[in-house]
């Protein structure tokens, strides 16, 4: 079947980094997203790597390895407001996301 | 966990034409669905919160005579997209929350990508 792991929660501290970490298993591959969803909002695009590499921007960069069927979603210099949940989701061969369960994100001062 | 399907996954249908979309919690209860829509590597745009039982509620810029909203039951919210034409080419994409307690935790639908010839 198809699947997307992500941890369920994480705690990190403001100014600090933190990596989120996705894997995957689905059938094809047609790109990897990471959104960021603030309580009570809908989820904001933050990312889309279909290559394999880093791409930065800002402070936050994504990383891809198609082989391991993994990513990373790195946020560095944390601040309060990236308090929120993030969102991994693959899109498979059929064009269809399959979505992770989210990694809640808490930032302390 | 919690899983939420959509159907059809991909329609192509003639300007004009109705196309309506289906949204279930397969184990779960959702009192709640939101709808979607999705331009490609750009932002999820809440377009409405589907109540069970009641009308649904739309977000400013939304026509609310052209996607209709039914959610019938505890498990099926339907958006139906009338006369549709070209514009509304898009992936639309409907999610609950798990109702366990953590509003946070929202469960996303594969999307339905639609193409209006």
């Amino acid at each position: 079947g198809q699947n997307i792991d992500q941890p369920t929660e994480m705690t990190a501290t403001e100014g600090a980094i933190v990596q989120i970490n996705c894997t995957y298993q689905t059938s094809g591959f047609n790109g990897l997203f990471w959104y960021q969803q603030h309580a009570g909002e809908a989820p904001t695009f933050l990312s889309y790597n279909v290559l394999d590499g880093l791409e930065e921007k800002g402070r936050f960069s994504s990383f891809l390895s198609r082989s391991k069927g993994y990513s990373y979603l790195l946020l560095k210099e944390l601040q309060m407001k990236d308090s929120a949940s993030y969102l991994c989701a693959v899109m498979d061969s059929n064009y269809q996301l399959i979505w992770g369960a989210g990694t809640k994100l808490i930032i302390k001062p | 966990g919690a899983v939420v399907s959509q159907h059809p996954s991909r329609v192509i249908c003639k300007s004009g034409t109705s196309v309506k979309i289906e949204c279930r919690s397969l184990d779960f209860q959702a009192t709640t669905m939101f709808w979607y829509r999705q331009f490609p590597k750009q932002s999820l745009m809440l377009m409405a919160t589907s109540n069970e039982g009641s009308k649904a509620t739309y977000e400013q810029g939304v026509e609310k005579d052209k996607f209709l909203i039914n959610h019938a039951s505890l498990t099926l919210s339907t958006l139906t997209v009338t006369s549709a034409h070209p514009e509304d080419s898009s992936f639309y994409i409907c999610s609950a929350p798990s109702g366990l307690g953590d509003a946070d935790t929202q469960y996303f639908g594969p999307g339905t990508r639609l193409t209006v010839l």
